[in-house]
């Protein structure tokens, strides 16, 4: 079965330095994958985009995102984080259906 | 304008009652979807929709009924409604599979 997963529920981070957020994929075939951010009691918005092409992927408010087939990996990145940056972030595969991750809550501290 | 609206942004009932949740898009997408989000955060999709034919429909109670009248709305009626049915539920959209969604903000189900 095709799935994505976040290994992590919760990332600290301080303001200005750099963020990972982690997800991993299993996927037959070319991947299509992405990232979404939910703040709260808001609907999920798009961030990026990998399908095929360059490694590095980059996308909505400074984020970005890399693409690493040996390693079946496709980590959010930002250099300098912001304290707007918090929020519940979401790794998908897409195909017939989207799978998303079970999310990952980023809190930016001041 | 608002490209993914759902109706209504708040829904609380008793047990046993039927509800029903709205979705229209006016992107032109072919493609739309429900997705479940838990007290846990987690989301998981229910259906999808192409061209108002239903493509896939997950293990999901058949108290669950999506039915879409034209492409550009998709909405979830609810028959003898469940504790365990208190969640989140986002209708989404998109041009094509593959292609990214679009979200609208969520109808927070509480059953009494």
């Amino acid at each position: 079965a095709q799935s994505v997963a976040q290994p992590e529920d919760q990332v600290n981070v301080a303001e200005g330095n750099p963020l990972t957020v982690k997800c991993t994929y299993s996927v037959s075939g070319n991947p299509y994958l992405f990232w979404y951010v939910q703040y709260p009691n808001r609907g999920l918005q798009f961030l990026l985009k990998y399908i095929t092409g360059d490694n590095l992927v980059k996308g909505s408010y400074g984020f970005e995102a890399e693409f690493n087939k040996s390693q079946t990996s496709f980590h959010l990145k930002k250099p300098s984080a912001l304290v707007s940056d918090s929020a519940l972030y979401f790794c998908a595969g897409g195909g017939n259906q989207f799978y998303f991750g079970t999310g990952t809550s980023l809190t930016v501290i001041p | 304008d608002t490209a993914v609206s759902q109706t209504p942004k708040y829904l609380v009932t008793q047990m046993g009652n039927d509800k029903s949740i709205k979705c229209e898009q006016n992107l032109g997408h072919d493609t739309m979807y429900w997705y479940k989000q838990d007290s846990k955060k987690f989301l998981k999709i229910m259906f999808s929709y192409n061209n108002k034919e239903l493509i896939i429909n997950e293990t999901v109670p058949n108290r669950f009924s999506p039915k879409s009248p034209d492409k550009a709305h998709l909405n979830l009626h609810i028959n003898s409604l469940e504790l365990g049915d208190s969640a989140v539920y986002f209708c989404a959209s998109a041009r094509a599979t593959n292609e990214k969604l679009f979200f609208g903000s969520g109808t927070q189900l509480s059953v009494l």
